[in-house]
């Protein structure tokens, strides 16, 4: 069973428009939810998270919002810069446990 | 900080035959995880290290796979009798508590012949 799930395989945006990546969830006990990015041929790379308690995080360019009624987070980036073309994956865990679940990725294309 | 480094980067193998692969952990960090990755999916959970004790196991991780951490720092993980199903991206994180970034290594591909 797909605990996290991102169902939007790729997006693509132009360079300097913001880009909006999805998450859901379906466990409640989740308290703390991560974005990742990838490049080919590399292991993932942390990029930002945000713990329950919240419901907006925000790093330069990077803010991650979290509706824990939607059981929904979503990743903004603005502005897009080319650079950002990877997959991106959203993560969460819970206090209780020691797994991470995983969604499926987004491929980001930022075109120039 | 040099980050988590894996060895092999590749390992192409026979089925039926052992491998191991390697996982040396930033050096603070007592939690260390090893993940799957296949194409078209994030990375699956297979078993959780904190310090030398091994925690937690995934269901996905079968009797042929077996994992240690005999020090507390480095990981191994071996499949025995591999599979066609086993090719896989491995992927070695660790942590240094709890709700706190993993970071990665850039993995082991295992290709099955």
């Amino acid at each position: 069973d797909q605990q996290v799930k991102q169902n939007s395989p790729s997006l693509s945006v132009q360079e300097g428009r913001i880009s909006i990546l999805n998450c859901d969830y379906t466990n409640s006990m989740f308290d703390y939810f991560l974005w990742y990015k990838k490049y080919p041929a590399e292991g993932p790379t942390f990029l930002i998270s945000i713990s329950s308690i919240k419901d907006k995080n925000e790093d330069g360019r990077f803010t991650v919002f979290l509706n824990k009624s939607a059981k929904h987070l979503s990743l903004h980036i603005v502005p897009s810069q080319p650079g950002d073309s990877a997959v991106y994956f959203c993560a969460a865990n819970s206090n209780t446990g020691n797994q991470f679940y995983f969604g499926t990725g987004t491929s980001l294309t930022v075109i120039p | 900080d040099t980050g988590v480094s894996q060895d092999p980067r590749h390992k192409i193998t026979k089925r039926g035959q052992n491998v191991t692969f390697r996982c040396d952990p930033i050096s603070e960090h007592n939690r260390l995880y090893w993940y799957r990755q296949t194409l078209g999916q994030g990375p699956e959970f297979l078993t959780y290290f904190q310090n030398e004790a091994q925690l937690e196991k995934s269901r996905l991780l079968s009797d042929r796979f077996s994992a240690e951490r005999p020090k507390g720092s480095f990981s191994t993980l071996e499949i025995q009798r591999t599979e066609q199903g086993d090719s896989a991206m491995y992927l070695c994180a660790s942590s240094s508590i709890s709700n706190q970034p993993q970071h990665f290594g850039d993995g082991t591909r295992l290709s099955i012949l």
